[in-house]
């Protein structure tokens, strides 16, 4: 799996939209970006994955650059539930039945 | 719906004892993953299993460790002779399809081992 950096930290005020940066340069073709975040004391909760087009669910956008290189997770009106370690991951095409590559990810706090 | 279940939620052993973990997956769920998390790190891989067959076991940090699924459902994560280094959390993972997909992954709330 390409490595994938993310900032350790970062804070967003409530109603904001927190936009999450990741970088993977070194992502190949036929992997995708995949989102999930761990609330604390839980188990990782998967967001959101795309291969090149940009994507949007109930819970979050996420955009990828055209390039490949990049990628933003952007949760539209956080609020304080969404504070958690966000993790950036580039998969393997098989992302559901292969192992993920967690790294570090960005801790999000989100203050009221 | 029901969710991954783990049990124990957590576990105290003393160094050199045997730990087993259990992980319910999500029913139907034909992909079981286990993962390691050490305090202030991300999940680590440990083993997959598709169905009652371990495909990957590369995560495994040592021959201590050893994981079954001998039914294709419930999965237990094994360790022999505890030692400090293996304090961590401990998930499971589950998910619908298998490889050559791009499916979810469920985890469930862990097991927080704690070896003394």
């Amino acid at each position: 799996d390409a490595k994938t950096t993310q900032p350790t930290s970062m804070d967003c005020a409530e109603g904001r939209a927190a936009n999450l940066p990741c970088n993977h340069s070194t992502i190949s073709g036929n992997e995708y970006v995949y989102w999930y975040r761990q609330i604390h004391s839980q188990g990782p909760q998967y967001i959101i994955h795309g291969l090149k087009n940009n994507e949007t669910n109930e819970m979050a956008s996420l955009i990828i650059t055209e390039d490949r290189k990049s990628s933003t997770l952007i949760l539209p009106h956080a609020t304080l539930r969404d504070t958690a370690v966000y993790y950036c991951i580039a998969g393997p095409s098989g992302g559901g039945a292969d192992g993920l590559t967690f790294g570090k990810g960005t801790h999000l706090i989100i203050q009221p | 719906g029901a969710g991954v279940s783990q049990s124990p939620r957590y576990k105290v052993a003393k160094r050199g004892q045997d730990v087993a973990l259990r992980c319910d997956p999500i029913s139907g769920h034909v992909s079981l993953f286990w993962y390691q998390q050490a305090l202030g790190q991300g999940p680590e891989f440990l083993t997959y299993f598709q169905n009652e067959a371990q495909l990957d076991k590369s995560g495994l940090p040592s021959d201590r460790f050893f994981a079954e699924r001998p039914e294709g459902s419930v999965s237990t994560l094994k360790i022999q002779r505890t030692q400090q280094e293996d304090s961590a959390v401990y998930l499971c993972a589950s998910s619908l399809r298998t490889s050559g997909n791009t499916d979810t992954q469920y985890f469930g709330p862990g097991t927080r081992l704690t070896v003394l």
